[in-house]
């Protein structure tokens, strides 16, 4: 069964990089015809799409963040990794790492990053 | 960017009643459409691809249709664990876009 879990700094100052990492277990991520990528969900709102990485490397970005967002990924660990430059407070949210075949179908349980001084 | 728009914001349903939740899209999304559930505290779970398709372990009263720019998640007997919020989410166009979301809560 596919896991997906994510993890980093809970809190990050403003003007600071968040910085987050998803470990896959039963799967690798060089499997061909995924996706992996990043969403957020700031408490109490609904879910913003971040971007994602092919599994050849490509990667696609939110136009409202690709300013700031750098997406990689660790073959060799069987990770990938989001970098938000220039945080502020309204990126306070639950980013959860995802794999998307058509769909979303694998999830993480999610992780509260929380931007304050 | 594709803007997806769901009504109603709030339903209010009786155990064992029929759920209909509708989902928009600004342009075509052919078929390219997918339904989530998300429970408080819980990462959103994947219930319909392919706008009629469900995905693995749904139960059967859950059911999807439309295609182009107007869809609908069914519901057909509401169950407890059916109350959570629900989004839909177009895969057709980069950026991938969610729905603002449908709250199904009990009356």
């Amino acid at each position: 069964q596919l896991q997906l879990q994510e993890s980093g700094p809970g809190l990050v100052k403003p003007s600071e990089t968040l910085s987050l990492t998803c470990t896959v277990s039963g799967g690798s991520i060089s499997s061909s015809s995924y996706y992996w990528g990043w969403i957020r969900q700031p408490p109490g709102k609904g879910l913003e799409w971040i971007g994602s990485i092919y599994y050849s490397g490509s990667t696609y970005y939110n136009p409202s963040l690709k300013s700031r967002v750098t997406i990689s990924k660790d073959t060799s660990k069987n990770q990938f990794s989001l970098k938000l430059s220039s945080v502020t407070a309204a990126d306070t949210a639950v980013y959860y790492c995802a794999r998307r075949d058509r769909a979303i179908d694998y999830w993480g349980q999610g992780t509260l990053v929380t931007v304050s001084s | 960017e594709i803007v997806m728009t769901q009504s109603p914001a709030t339903l209010s349903v009786s155990p064992g009643e029929r759920a209909t939740l509708s989902c928009r899209a600004s342009q075509s999304v052919s078929s390219n459409l997918a339904w989530y559930q998300q429970k408080p505290g819980q990462a959103p779970r994947l219930l319909i691809y392919g706008a009629s398709t469900r995905a693995t372990g749904i139960p059967a009263r859950f059911s999807g249709s439309g295609s182009g720019t107007e869809f609908t998640l069914t519901i057909s007997s509401l169950q407890s664990e059916d109350f959570a919020v629900y989004y839909c989410q177009q895969y057709n166009n980069w950026p991938l876009t969610f729905g603002p979301g449908t709250k199904v809560d009990i009356k």
